[in-house]
C-alpha cells in the first residue's frame, strides 16, 4: 500500500532532550513537509523540502532541525531549544512543490513534554 | 503574508439542519482545500477546488470557491451525527505555500 507512515505514535520527551520524529512515504513524491498542530489551531508549517538534499525553513523553525537525504525519508528533529513542543506533529507529501500540488498527510505524531 | 480566516470557530448543530461554514483569505488564490479532522486523527482531504466557481458536492457537504470575493464556504445540508469533526480550509499561494484556517468544529447532536 501507497502511503505516509510516522513513527512514533506518541513521544515523551524530558526537558532538554532532543527527539527525532520519522517520516517515511512511498508515493514516490518530490516534495514533503512538516506541521505542528496546537489545540484549537490550525496547522503551521515547521519545514518543507521540495526536493531531495533540499530544505528551508516554514513559519515556525525555531528550535527544529530537519535533513532530507533519501527522497522517501524526512525526519524531524525536535531539539532543546524549542521551548514548547507538545504538540501534535503532521508529515505530508506532495507530489511536487507548486500551486497544483495537493498534499497527503500521514497520521500523525503527538509529543509531550515530561 | 497570506492570512486565512475560517467562521465560526465552533458549530453544534441539530439533526437534519442546514449550515454553512466560510473560509476568508486575504490575497489572490485560485487553489483552495477543505479537509477534515477526526479527534486526534490526521487531516482526510475532502475537496480540491481549482478556480473560481468551483463547485464540488460529496454527500450532504458541498464546497465552492469564490476567487474575486476570495470566500469558499463549505455548506452541510441535513447534517448527521457523522459529520462531527473539524473542518479546515487551506488556501495555497503563488509560491506553493499551504495556509490553514483554524478549524471549524462541528457537533451534531439528535
Amino acid at each position: 500500500d501507497g502511503g505516509i507512515t510516522q513513527s512514533p505514535k506518541y513521544l515523551f520527551r524530558k526537558e532538554g532532550q532532543n527527539v527525532t520524529l520519522s517520516c517515511e512515504q512511498n508515493l514516490n513524491h518530490d516534495a514533503m513537509y512538516w506541521y505542528r498542530q496546537d489545540p484549537g489551531q490550525g496547522l503551521r508549517l515547521i519545514y518543507y523540502s521540495q526536493i531531495v538534499n533540499d530544505f528551508q525553513k516554514g513559519d515556525i523553525a525555531e528550535g527544529y532541525s530537519v535533513s532530507r537525504e533519501k527522497k522517501e525519508s524526512f525526519p524531524l528533529t525536535v531539539t532543546s531549544a524549542q521551548k514548547n513542543p507538545t504538540a501534535f506533529y503532521l508529515c505530508a507529501s506532495s507530489p511536487s512543490w507548486g500551486r497544483y500540488n495537493e498534499q497527503f498527510f500521514g497520521p500523525g505524531t503527538r509529543l509531550t513534554v515530561l | 503574508e497570506l492570512k486565512v480566516e475560517q467562521n465560526p470557530l465552533f458549530l453544534s448543530m441539530q439533526e437534519g439542519k442546514n449550515y454553512t461554514i466560510y473560509c476568508n483569505y486575504s490575497t489572490t488564490s485560485d487553489r483552495l482545500y477543505w479537509y477534515r479532522q477526526d479527534p486526534g486523527k490526521s487531516l482526510e482531504s475532502l475537496f480540491v477546488l481549482l478556480s473560481n466557481g468551483a463547485v464540488k458536492q460529496e454527500g450532504r457537504l458541498m464546497a465552492s470557491l469564490d476567487t474575486k470575493a476570495r470566500l469558499s464556504t463549505l455548506h452541510i445540508t441535513a447534517a448527521v451525527h457523522d459529520l462531527s469533526a473539524t473542518y479546515f480550509c487551506a488556501v495555497v499561494d503563488n509560491a506553493g505555500k499551504s495556509t490553514f484556517g483554524d478549524g471549524t468544529t462541528l457537533t451534531v447532536k439528535p
